[in-house]
C-alpha cells in the first residue's frame, strides 16, 4: 500500500459528460502529480501541484483542470469527454515535489468513455 | 512527449535467469528512476540513480547509467515469477521551475518470468 488513495477505482460515462477524480496523497507529502496511461500514449504527465499551487504542467488538455485543496487532496476534472479520454488516470505524491524525489502512486482510476 | 525509451519492449525468461532492460533518453538529466507496474496497478519505485553516479545496487537490482550515451540499464538477477511486471524508466530533466520534479516515463518493458 503506497498510502496514496484514489477514488473512484472505476468510472464509466458517456461522451460529452464531466467527471471528477479524487486523490489523497500520502500523509506528509505536499506535492501531487497526475498522470494518464493509455495503450497508445503510454504514461503521460498531466500536472503537478505543490502545497496548493500549480508547479508544472504537461500534456494536459484545456478540457481538463485540476486543483489541490488546503487539506492537500487533489481533484482532476475532465469535461466534454471524448472516447479518446478513456485511460487509466494515476495520482502520485512526493514529499516536496523537487528533483530526486521518488513518487508514490495510487492504484488509479480506470475511466471508460462510451 | 516521452523522453525515455525502453528496450526490449517485451522479455520472456525462466525463473532463475537474469533479466536486462535498457533505457535511452534524449536530453541531459538530473537523475533517472526505475519503476515497476504489476498488471493495471499503480507504479512502484524501485531505484534512483543520480547523474553523477554510474552504478547502483538494491537487493537483486543493479542499475547502471552512462550519461555520455544517454542510457541506463536495469538488471534483475535470479528472477522470480513475482518479478513479472512492466518496468519503466523515468527521467528528471534540468530546466526551468516548470520542469522541477516532473518525471517523464518511457514506454516500458514487459517482463514475463515463467516458473
Amino acid at each position: 500500500d503506497s498510502g496514496v488513495t484514489q477514488t473512484p477505482k472505476h468510472l464509466i460515462t458517456a461522451t460529452g459528460q464531466r467527471v471528477t477524480l479524487r486523490c489523497s496523497p500520502r500523509s506528509g507529502d505536499l506535492s501531487v502529480y497526475w498522470y494518464q496511461q493509455s495503450l497508445d500514449q503510454g504514461l503521460q504527465f498531466l500536472i503537478q501541484y505543490y502545497n496548493g499551487e500549480e508547479r508544472a504542467k504537461g500534456n494536459i488538455l484545456e478540457r481538463f483542470s485540476a486543483q489541490q485543496f488546503p487539506d492537500l487532496h487533489s481533484e482532476l476534472n475532465l469535461s466534454s469527454l471524448e472516447l479518446g479520454d478513456s485511460a487509466l488516470y494515476f495520482c502520485a505524491s512526493s514529499v516536496a515535489g523537487g528533483t530526486g524525489e521518488k513518487l508514490f502512486f495510487g492504484s488509479g482510476t480506470q475511466l471508460s468513455v462510451l | 512527449s516521452q523522453q525515455g525509451e525502453e528496450d526490449p519492449q517485451a522479455l520472456s525468461i525462466q525463473e532463475g535467469e537474469n533479466a536486462t532492460m535498457n533505457c535511452s533518453y534524449k536530453t541531459s538529466i538530473n537523475n533517472l528512476q526505475w519503476y515497476r507496474q504489476n498488471s493495471g496497478r499503480g507504479l512502484v519505485h524501485l531505484i534512483l540513480i543520480r547523474s553523477n553516479e554510474r552504478e547502483k545496487h538494491s537487493g537483486r537490482l543493479r542499475v547502471t547509467l552512462d550519461t555520455s550515451k544517454k542510457s541506463s540499464s536495469l538488471l534483475i538477477t535470479a528472477s522470480r515469477a513475482a518479478d513479472t511486471a512492466s518496468y519503466f524508466c523515468a527521467t528528471d530533466h534540468p530546466g526551468t521551475t516548470d520542469s522541477w520534479g516532473k518525471l517523464q516515463f518511457g514506454a516500458g518493458t514487459q517482463v514475463v518470468v515463467t516458473p
